[in-house]
C-alpha cells in the first residue's frame, strides 16, 4: 500500500512553460485535491474532485486545470507557468463519508521552482 | 471571514515546556477537529482527532474543544526536540456536496531547543 504519490518530487521550469504534476493514491478514496503551500499562507487549496469525472475549483484554481478519469490519478496541469507559481504542490486523498471527520493523506510534495 | 484561524507563530520553546497551540472558527455547526503535524520537507500528517466538545490525551498530547467559543487548542506535555514541526488545525464539513474536504488553519511553526 503505497499511499498516496507523487511526481516529480523537484522541478524548474522558465516562465511560459507547461507541465503536469501527477498524484496517484491506492487507497480507493472517493475525494482528491491538491494545495499549494506558501510561506506564512498556509495549506490553500487549488482544485478537487469528488469522484472519477467530477473536479471543482479551490480558492486559488487560476492559472491550473485538473482532470479525474480514475479514481486513482489526480494530474494537476500548469498551462503556462509564471513566477507566482513558484510553491511547494501537494496532493492529498480521503474517502468521503457523509458523517465527517474525514482523514486526509498527503502525498510528499513537489517543489515547484518557476524562473 | 474564513473558516478557520491560526496564529502562525513561530513558537520557540525550551525542552521540557507545555506548548499550547490554538485556533478559532467560524462556524458553530463543526462537529469534528482534526490537528496534522508536518515536519520540514514532509507532507502533513494526521496527529488527533477529536468530535464535539471536550477532551481527548493520547500520550504527551491533549486536543481540547471549546464549542461555546468556537476555540481548540492542542497541548503539548514535555516538549521534546522531535516535536519541531508544524502543526495545523483542520475541520471538516460535516454536510454537502464538500464532503471530503478540510478546512485548515495556515499551520504554528514550533521549535522545541534542547
Amino acid at each position: 500500500n503505497a499511499g498516496v504519490t507523487q511526481t516529480p518530487k523537484f522541478q524548474v521550469l522558465k516562465t511560459g512553460q507547461s507541465m503536469t504534476l501527477q498524484c496517484a493514491q491506492d487507497m480507493n478514496h472517493e475525494y482528491m485535491s491538491w494545495y499549494r503551500q506558501d510561506p506564512g499562507m498556509g495549506l490553500r487549496l487549488i482544485h478537487y474532485s469528488v469522484g472519477a469525472g467530477i473536479t471543482d475549483q479551490g480558492e486559488v484554481p487560476n492559472g491550473y486545470n485538473v482532470s479525474r478519469s480514475t479514481t486513482e490519478d489526480f494530474p494537476l496541469r500548469l498551462l503556462s507557468a509564471a513566477p507566482s507559481q513558484t510553491s511547494v504542490y501537494f496532493c492529498a486523498s480521503s474517502y468521503s463519508r457523509t458523517s465527517g471527520g474525514n482523514e486526509q493523506f498527503f502525498g510528499p510534495g513537489t517543489r515547484l521552482t518557476v524562473l | 471571514q474564513k473558516e478557520v484561524e491560526q496564529d502562525p507563530g513561530p513558537l520557540s520553546v525550551p525542552e521540557g515546556a507545555i506548548v499550547s497551540l490554538n485556533c478559532t472558527y467560524s462556524n458553530s455547526a463543526f462537529q469534528y477537529f482534526m490537528w496534522y503535524r508536518q515536519y520540514s520537507r514532509k507532507g502533513p500528517e494526521l496527529l488527533m482527532y477529536t468530535y464535539s466538545s471536550g477532551n481527548k490525551e493520547d500520550g504527551r498530547f491533549t486536543a481540547q474543544v471549546d464549542k461555546s467559543s468556537k476555540y481548540i487548542s492542542l497541548f503539548i506535555r514535555d516538549s521534546q526536540p522531535s516535536d519541531s514541526a508544524t502543526y495545523l488545525c483542520a475541520i471538516p464539513p460535516d454536510r454537502g456536496s464538500t464532503l471530503g474536504r478540510l478546512y485548515f488553519g495556515r499551520g504554528t511553526q514550533l521549535t522545541v531547543w534542547p
